[in-house]
């Protein structure tokens, strides 16, 4: 079936620096696309979402990158600090097609070097 | 706001057991829904509710059960433990068509 998945499951980066964190999607009818950050031991935490009627979604220190032409999902973490080192997931639904569930990929860790 | 809730954080049951594990959210959601977390994976969805009475089948319901009597409750019921059912299970809820928040999670362990 189609899903969600990450061209990266590891990424280092210096603290300070910028980090960007990618993720492929299959399922063409996919029209809204979350980023979720996951800390050690707790539950999946909202950071931002995107609709495919946008190309870019700028929040505080963040932003996601919508690509529908290579089904392609980027999320940009500036100045990276300590407290951003987490895994990363992705989620996609086709709620324009009816559906309210959201299929996950795998995640990526982001570990920030002091 | 507690947002969402799950009790217990941690549990170990021998294969064949039973056990419920609680979801409660205080945001008046209409949806919830269950996930379980294998290690090093992505959420897999469990089953799903649209409203109190109402709930469905997700990508992997076999040895589980759900019921929604209330908004606010969403219990998970797991009949006879399977070594396979080891995971972290995560409850979420939302608004109708909107972003889904999640709880805590409880971390169980078949044995």
């Amino acid at each position: 079936g189609e899903s969600v998945g990450l061209h990266l499951p590891t990424l280092s980066v210096q603290e300070g620096d910028n980090s960007i964190i990618n993720c492929a999607y299959s399922n063409s009818a996919s029209d809204y696309f979350i980023w979720y950050k996951q800390e050690s031991g707790k539950g999946p935490q909202f950071i931002i979402d995107i609709r495919s009627n946008m190309d870019k979604r700028q929040g505080q220190r963040v932003t996601v990158l919508l690509n529908k032409t290579v089904k392609h999902l980027s999320l940009q973490i500036a100045a990276t600090q300590p407290g951003d080192s987490a895994v990363y997931f992705c989620a996609e639904s086709a709620r324009g097609a009816g559906s309210y569930q959201l299929t996950f990929g795998k995640g990526t860790k982001l570990s920030v070097i002091p | 706001n507690a947002g969402v809730t799950q009790t217990p954080k941690f549990r170990i049951l021998k294969i064949g057991q039973s056990m419920t594990l609680q979801c409660t959210q205080d945001m008046n959601h209409n949806y919830m829904y269950w996930y379980r977390q294998d290690p090093g994976m992505g959420l897999k969805l469990i089953y799903y509710s649209v409203g109190a009475g109402i709930t469905d089948k997700g990508e992997v319901p076999n040895g589980y059960n759900v019921s929604r009597s209330t908004t606010e409750d969403f219990p998970l019921r797991l009949e006879l433990a399977a070594p396979s059912q080891t995971s972290v299970y995560f409850c979420a809820s939302s608004k109708p068509w909107e972003t889904q928040y999640f709880g805590p999670g409880t971390r169980l362990t078949v044995l």
